[in-house]
């Protein structure tokens, strides 16, 4: 079964940082493209970061721009977003999410979604 | 950045009723790189829709889209008890940032 599985969200002072993880199963992970995507309570989505099968291209969205790192290790399946600097506004459940078609130079939409971690910015 | 403007933002109908959901573009879309989601209360969003039209894997084709450049549409067809759910339209492709519309609801009349 193909499946995503997020960690790491929890409650966090302002300034603060938290490590979030997604476990990916089901699918040849290496090569689909994967995005951290956020929604903040009663609100809509918003994307945040993607990053390619190989991790050579890697883009932010400007609201979290040098606070923000995602990485992956394909060899264990995992997609990570570091969060630093955090602020009330980063509060929100966040959802790893796999692309829909690999390799074709586009960024595709979400086929795959993990059920999301929560992270709460307070103090 | 693209804006999605969505609207309605909520849509009340009965079972049965054809639901019409409308994403207005702030600047044309290229190659139609506009996808639709279901998301039900406590759960992920659902592709239902990309390309502007095509349905994903297992979608009923009681949804249906259409639309270019900077109008598009979701159609259901005849509205089941599932199909009450909010609406996302997303815009994505060859440059950063991709975003979403705001959400339409369609909710029980």
């Amino acid at each position: 079964e193909v499946q995503l599985l997020e960690s790491g969200g929890g409650l966090v002072q302002p300034g603060g940082s938290l490590r979030l993880s997604c476990a990916a199963s089901g699918f040849t992970f290496n090569i689909y493209a994967m995005s951290w995507v956020r929604q903040a309570p009663g609100k809509g989505l918003e994307w945040v970061s993607g990053i390619v099968g190989d991790g050579s291209t890697i883009y932010y969205a400007d609201s979290v721009k040098g606070r923000f790192r995602i990485s992956r290790d394909n060899s264990k399946k995992m997609l990570y977003l570091q969060m630093n600097s955090l602020r009330a506004e980063d509060t929100a459940l966040y959802y790893c999410a796999k692309d829909l078609i690999s390799g074709n130079g586009v960024w595709e939409p979400y086929d795959i979604w993990g059920q999301g971690t929560m992270v709460t910015v307070s103090s | 950045e693209i804006v999605l403007t969505q609207s309605p933002g909520t849509l009340s109908l009965s079972p049965g009723d054809r639901a019409t959901l409308s994403c207005r573009a702030s600047q044309s879309i290229s190659s139609n790189y506009l996808a639709w989601y279901q998301q039900k209360r406590g759960q992920p969003p659902r592709l239902l829709i990309y390309g502007a039209s095509t349905r994903a894997t297992g979608i009923p084709d009681r949804f249906s889209g259409s639309g270019s450049g900077t109008d598009f549409t979701l159609h259901i067809s005849s509205l089941e008890p599932g199909d009450f759910a909010l609406y996302h339209c997303h815009q994505y492709g060859r440059s950063p940032p991709w975003t979403f519309g705001q959400g339409t609801t369609v909710e029980i009349k």
